[in-house]
């Protein structure tokens, strides 16, 4: 079955601690994203990635890292969390970027205490 | 600044009515726009995409309108059915390979 996953789905952690959030897709997609969705202000683009080792900077990108070594993976990391952080993360791929939409995966639900 | 926006935060019509979803964009540069469907708890799902060299896409009982001289793309759904009961966003794209979404509208359709 064609899926983009996503791990954690929910996740509560406190200020400052390291994590990762996994993404993973199984279309052989070149083209993948990372999303917030908040209240009010939609979803916003954090960091996307064309290729494997080519990432660029989204709308939101402060406060996360991205890295692209395989083609299925794109991790989110949150190297010092913060509160302003706990959102709903979704992770997106697509067979490229213009002209083709985007496979998201379920979400994860993040809490920064 | 918000480029693409929706001012209608949420939407109820009767079933089998019609469903006009609107949406706002302030980049001229954008030239591919889609809306997306979305569920509670469930990720964003694909329902209709339109390039700028055309003003009406259609697929089934959706359609989009695109009017490149006001920025202004809407989504009709006739009829509509209480399944089509979901937030919906209208996404926009670029050169720049940056996509960028609207705030959403919640649609009810009332049985």
């Amino acid at each position: 079955e064609a899926q983009v996953t996503q791990n954690p789905r929910y996740l509560i952690t406190v200020t400052g601690k390291k994590l990762t959030v996994t993404c993973s897709q199984n279309m052989n997609h070149e083209y993948m994203s990372w999303y917030r969705q908040d209240p009010g202000l939609g979803l916003r683009q954090i960091y996307y990635s064309m290729n494997v080792e080519v990432t660029d900077k989204g709308d939101v990108p402060e406060g996360y890292k991205v890295s692209r070594k395989e083609k299925r993976n794109f991790p989110l990391i949150l190297e010092s969390p913060s509160p302003n952080q706990t959102s709903l993360y979704f992770c997106a791929s697509s067979s490229r970027s213009w002209g083709n939409e985007q496979f998201f995966g379920p979400g994860t639900r993040l809490t920064v205490l | 600044d918000q480029q693409v926006k929706q001012n209608s935060p949420s939407l109820s019509v009767q079933e089998g009515r019609i469903s006009i979803l609107n949406c706002d964009y302030t980049n001229s540069m954008f030239d591919y726009f889609l809306w997306y469907k979305k569920y509670p708890a469930e990720g964003p799902t694909f329902l209709i995409s339109i390039s700028s060299i055309k003003d009406k896409n259609e697929d089934g009982r959706f359609t989009v309108f695109l009017n490149k001289s006001a920025k202004h793309l809407s989504l009709h759904i006739v009829p509509s059915q209480p399944g089509d009961s979901a937030v919906y966003f209208c996404a926009a794209a670029g050169p720049g390979n940056q996509f960028y979404f609207g705030t959403g509208t919640s649609l009810t359709v009332i049985p």
